[in-house]
């Protein structure tokens, strides 16, 4: 049972925009920076936002992050067949003393 | 690459102890700054923080794992390593090292954003 509440599934057209809702609690998105992940298949998570809303080197900018209170938002626009994949988000727990994940969105480009 | 695992799954007898190690490359493991961690991520399922260390202070463990599990580093080889003891089933997993760097706000220090990854080692526990 993941900490952070993701969706398990979202989709939409290619060429669309998609948005993936992380929630948590006050102990851990309401304290703390929350990142981002991208899984493909097989692979290891690949950094895609940190610090809520930063983007590393070579990230695209149709990639971007938000937090609002315990929520954060993950939204991909210019949808394109390539960002099939995994997405987490993930932060620290200060109650639990861990870092902790959501357990995964799984997206689908129609 | 700059984290690099153990090449190859592994094969863990039950009750038996594993060990993998992470390689960190083009930097000093001992340079300030980053925690130094573990996650894991079940057949099918998703990410699993294990536990993380810092380089020269303080090891952070996952309260489920805390009492098998060790994180320790090796400065002479660039290393870090995870030692889980008394393996079951349930420990079959793809393990992670993974490095980020260091915060300390309100509460705890952490690792602020997982930066760099390692490959990831298949570890099946099979008799």
């Amino acid at each position: 049972q993941a900490v952070l509440t993701q969706p398990p599934s979202v989709s939409a057209a290619s060429g669309q925009t998609v948005t993936v809702p992380c929630s948590g609690s006050y102990s851990n998105v309401g304290e703390n920076f929350v990142s981002w992940y991208q899984q493909l298949p097989g692979t290891a998570p690949k950094l895609l936002i940190y610090d809520n809303n930063k983007r590393p080197s070579g990230i695209p900018d149709r990639f971007s992050g938000s937090k609002s209170g315990t929520s954060a938002t993950l939204a991909i626009t210019g949808l394109q067949t390539g960002d099939e994949a995994d997405y987490y988000c993930g932060t620290w727990d200060n109650r639990l003393s861990t870092g902790v994940f959501g357990g995964g969105t799984k997206l689908t480009v129609l | 690459q700059v984290l690099q695992q153990d090449s190859g799954p592994r094969l863990v007898t039950p009750s038996q102890t594993l060990s993998l190690t992470c390689t960190v490359s083009g930097d000093s493991i001992t340079r300030g700054g980053y925690y130094l961690n573990w996650i894991r991520q079940h057949p099918g399922k998703g990410l699993e923080w294990i536990g993380n260390l810092y380089y020269g202070g303080s090891t952070n463990y996952s309260p489920s794992l805390k009492s098998r599990l060790s994180i320790s580093v090796d400065p002479s080889q660039n290393q870090f390593s995870l030692t889980l003891r008394s393996v079951t089933a349930a420990d079959t997993a793809v393990y992670f090292c993974a490095r980020g760097p260091s915060y300390c706000g309100t509460g705890d220090c952490y690792t602020r954003y997982f930066q760099d990854w390692g490959q990831g080692t298949l570890v099946t526990v099979f008799s």
